[in-house]
């Protein structure tokens, strides 16, 4: 069964430092998203992708935010100067167009830690 | 701004037994999408169920169902016949349906379920 996949699984990063994480969205989904979900609180939405685009937005994803699909398969989402309140698990998730586009199919996340 | 409430941090059941899950929502919009995603200790996010607004008929999906009340913005999810491996966080979501594709996933805070042998 096609699925997300993530990497790294786990991201330890010094702050102010710059840290990419990657996504592997199922081949052919079109929409991708990444959330974020801080220990022991809810899921939140940073981002969503269509079209080389960004489509939405929260006002989580501020300017040391960014999002690529550098390639076609991969999909990463750039912290430009990593603060500590960025330290959470972050997930991907990608769906198709059409009648089932609403299920997002989630990736197993990275978990960043900044020191 | 579209909310999603969970009323309940923590529940538990002895297995084989039947638990409901709470959930409201606030909404000004018609047409939209309601689920249930739970997170095991592994922390992956699968989905258990969804429901179309506009649809009257509750989502089941074998032992998971759904009562979906629209006019009081209620969407509980009930657990039959309760399995350990059901032990795990259960967030409720929305979504805007955008004539079939769909916006970003609202959760709630979740709902640690545990299931007691």
């Amino acid at each position: 069964e096609p699925e997300v996949t993530q990497t790294p699984s786990h991201q330890v990063t010094q702050m102010g430092q710059e840290v990419i994480l990657r996504c592997v969205p199922i081949s052919n989904h079109l929409y991708f998203y990444w959330y974020r979900q801080i220990l022991g609180q809810k899921v939140e939405f940073l981002v969503s992708f269509y079209n080389n685009e960004i489509s939405e937005k929260s006002e989580i994803f501020d300017d040391q935010f960014s999002v690529e699909r550098p390639d076609g398969s991969n999909f990463t989402l750039k912290i430009r100067s990593t603060k500590l309140e960025d330290s959470a698990m972050y997930f991907c998730a990608s769906s198709a167009l059409g009648p089932n586009s609403y299920e997002q199919y989630f990736g197993p996340g990275t978990r960043l830690t900044v020191t | 701004a579209q909310t999603v409430t969970q009323s309940q941090p923590e529940m538990s059941v002895q297995e084989a037994e039947t638990v409901t899950l709470s959930c409201t929502y606030d909404t000004s919009e018609n047409n939209y999408y309601l689920f249930w995603y739970k997170q095991p200790p592994s922390r992956q996010m699968i989905l258990v169920i969804r429901q179309e607004a506009y649809k009257q008929q509750n989502a089941t999906e074998n032992r998971f169902s759904v009562n979906f009340q629209k006019a009081a913005k209620s969407f509980s999810l009930k657990i039959s016949d309760s399995q350990l491996g059901d032990t795990a966080m259960y967030f409720c979501a929305f979504s805007m349906n955008y004539g079939g594709s769909q916006g970003n996933l609202i959760f709630g805070k979740g709902t640690k379920l545990s299931v007691k042998p």
